[in-house]
């Protein structure tokens, strides 16, 4: 399967401290993506990592980059009630031609409490 | 940036029967995917829709299961055929803005929550 991992898969934590999610994935990748989802609603994209690129930042998010070990985590920094949700990673493979697929990791639900 | 509207956002459905769900975007896009997510899972990728061509399905998922049309450029429908309750899933619509070669985000509608009694 090209589905990429996620862990883990259930992480509980109180508002005010950092979340971190970690995925792995299986194939060389063009970018990776990462999404998150509440309580089985339509996804959001939070953010754009490229192959070419090891770190990116978006306000109180942080992503890494592996691709020598093809892993990528996200950080939440700070992390609030509001953040409670699934999230995802997803991979866009290399030399997928015409049509880009995005391949999901199998998700982190995140619970944040007061 | 993109706004999906999808329906029916939920519905309850008998064995046998079949749904078909609306996308309607708010600007023109080349390509449109849909995606199922079985209860507590990830989403996988069903069909590639384009506009004016057949869609082009993922391993495991048939057209005569799944027929998909594209009119046009902003509108697509998912059929779930002959349902049964393994169907019971959330079914996703996602676009990309450009040519959806990955490289930008994919924008996806609220969903429509499906169960097959």
């Amino acid at each position: 399967s090209q589905q990429g991992e996620e862990d883990p898969q259930a992480l509980s934590i109180q508002e005010g401290e950092n979340a971190t999610m970690n995925c792995s994935y299986k194939t060389s990748i063009n970018n990776l993506q990462w999404y998150r989802q509440n309580s089985g609603r339509g996804l959001v994209h939070l953010i754009l990592i490229r192959s070419n690129e090891r770190e990116k930042h978006s306000g109180r998010l942080r992503v890494t980059l592996d691709t020598s070990k093809k892993s990528s985590s996200l950080l939440i920094t700070a992390s609030r009630a509001a953040d409670t949700a699934s999230y995802f990673c997803a991979t866009v493979r290399m030399g997928t031609g015409t049509a880009s697929k995005l391949t999901f990791g199998t998700g982190t639900r995140l619970q944040v409490t007061l | 940036s993109a706004v999906i509207s999808q329906k029916p956002s939920r519905d309850i459905c008998q064995r046998g029967t079949s749904l078909t769900i609306q996308c309607q975007v708010d600007s023109q896009v080349t390509m449109m995917f849909w995606y199922r997510q079985q209860p507590g899972q990830s989403l996988t990728l069903i069909a590639t829709a384009n506009q004016g061509s057949e869609a082009t399905y993922e391993s495991g998922f048939v057209i005569d299961k799944f027929p998909i049309s594209r009119p046009n450029l902003t509108f697509s429908t998912l059929t779930v055929s002959n349902m049964s309750p393994e169907d019971s899933s959330i079914y996703l619509c996602s676009v990309e803005l450009g040519q959806g070669f990955g490289n930008t985000e994919a924008f996806f509608g609220q969903g429509t929550r499906l169960t097959v009694v």
